[in-house]
């Protein structure tokens, strides 16, 4: 079956590291893969789209990798703020298109000053 | 641009009653919507897709006949929950497709509802 994963475990890092978020997929063959940022008790928000053929997409201080062989997409934000304490979320089309986006569970961050 | 607004916010309903929630594209028209239900710290789950003009297509396991959708004009779908239970409690969101922006979705910032 088709599955999506991210880290459940909430991520805590130190204010100006970067956190590294991971989303796997198995039984999948996405032509891109999205991340969205949700706040509690919020819809989420678009944030990034990496296309297949693309192996890195930068926005500002995001930064994510695509590697289709892997099956793996990693989702960075440098030098994080405690502002960017959320869950994200990964998030694939799926196969057969219909335009339904299927979603991972999400990895809370939280930044600590 | 882009923005999608849903209402209400939050509502607190007495089981055996309906509950509407309207979802609307702002500034964009969206030929298709999507409505989602959320249990805390879990993922979304995709309840249905909303067509303007036509009727709407449920996931499976989804009860179209306690889940009405309705998508009269390519700015508002509106969901209603009917004869709520207290099983129907949770947190749904809709979105909604920018064309041209591929699969993109737009979401509104979701309603919770609690069935007493």
């Amino acid at each position: 079956s088709q599955k999506i994963e991210q880290n459940s475990e909430a991520l805590n890092i130190q204010e100006g590291k970067t956190a590294t978020l991971t989303c796997n997929y198995t039984n999948y063959s996405p032509a891109y893969l999205q991340w969205y940022r949700q706040d509690p008790g919020r819809g989420p928000v678009f944030l990034l789209l990496i296309r297949e053929n693309e192996k890195e997409k930068r926005k500002e201080r995001l930064k994510v990798t695509f590697d289709t062989t892997l099956k793996q997409s990693l989702f960075h934000i440098t030098a994080s703020q405690p502002a960017d304490s959320a869950t994200y979320l990964c998030a694939l089309e799926q196969d057969g298109g219909y335009n339904k986006l299927i979603f991972g569970a999400g990895t809370r961050l939280a930044v600590h000053p | 641009g882009a923005v999608v607004s849903q209402h209400p916010s939050r509502v607190i309903c007495k089981s055996g009653t309906s509950v509407k929630i309207e979802c609307r594209s702002l500034d964009f028209q969206a030929t298709t919507m999507f409505w989602y239900r959320q249990f805390p710290k879990k993922s979304l789950m995709l309840m249905a897709t909303s067509n303007e003009g036509s009727k709407a297509t449920y996931e499976q396991g989804v009860e179209k006949d306690k889940f009405l959708i309705n998508h009269a004009s390519l700015t508002l779908s509106t969901l209603t929950v009917t004869s709520a239970h207290p099983e129907d409690s949770s947190f749904y969101i809709c979105s909604a497709r920018l064309a041209g922006r591929g699969n993109i979705q737009y979401f509104g910032a979701g309603t919770r509802l609690s069935v007493l």
